[in-house]
């Protein structure tokens, strides 16, 4: 069965800290990995995704295809990272799927 | 460029009633998306369009949901009879080609009494 799973629902730190929002997956095939995030009181919108291989708002990925990974990082989180992050496989035969996030809280 | 647009924002109905959702993709945009998040839960996948055509609805609950998109620009999700567990959050979403990147919606709150 295709799943992913972010195991943190919230992850609280202070800004300055770095963040790592996990996220293992288990697809059948060579899916291409998303990181979506939702800001307060703003829509779902694309972070970034693997195969571009860009750091987006200091953010990056690797993806980890041996451990089935795709974790987020940022090495210095700020304030306004405050937000729910959503890790999504995608595959060309399949719709995008979405883990069940994690809230991700800066405190200053 | 007008984004995904999603009407209405929040809607309040008993259970029983009926409710339909609409979504304005982008222009030009043949994949549209219907997505849903139940209160606390995950954001689940309902079905998929291009064009007019229905290419997944794998993910629709049961035959109380029906989705349309006559002409293949804006969509319909109706919901009859409506049931408390179907309260939530519908999220819309469209693509140019079916990669991943998708352009969603602000989403239709949906509360059912």
């Amino acid at each position: 069965a295709q799943r992913v799973t972010q195991p943190e629902k919230l992850l609280s730190v202070f800004k300055g800290a770095p963040v790592e929002l996990k996220c293992n997956y288990s697809y059948s095939g060579s899916p291409e990995l998303f990181w979506y995030v939702q800001y307060s009181r703003q829509r779902l919108q694309l972070l970034l995704r693997h195969i571009s291989r860009e750091s987006i708002k200091g953010f990056t990925a690797d993806l980890n295809k041996g451990e089935t990974s795709f974790h987020l990082k940022k090495p210095f989180a700020q304030e306004e990272d405050s937000a729910m992050y959503y890790c999504a496989p995608h595959s060309g035969y399949s719709t995008l799927t979405f883990g069940k996030g994690t809230m991700l809280l800066v405190s200053p | 460029e007008a984004g995904v647009t999603q009407f209405p924002s929040h809607s309040v109905i008993e259970k029983g009633q009926t409710v339909t959702l609409r979504c304005d993709p982008i222009s030009g945009h043949d994949n549209l998306y219907w997505y849903r998040r139940v209160m606390g839960k995950e954001i689940k996948f309902l079905l998929h369009f291009v064009k007019e055509s229905k290419q997944d609805e794998s993910g629709m609950p049961n035959n109380r949901f029906l989705a349309e998109r006559t002409g293949g620009t804006y969509s319909t999700l109706k919901v009859q009879p409506a049931e408390l567990e179907d309260s939530g959050v519908y999220f819309c979403a469209s693509s140019f080609r079916n990669t991943g990147e998708l352009f969603f919606g602000e989403g239709s709150r949906l509360t059912v009494l």
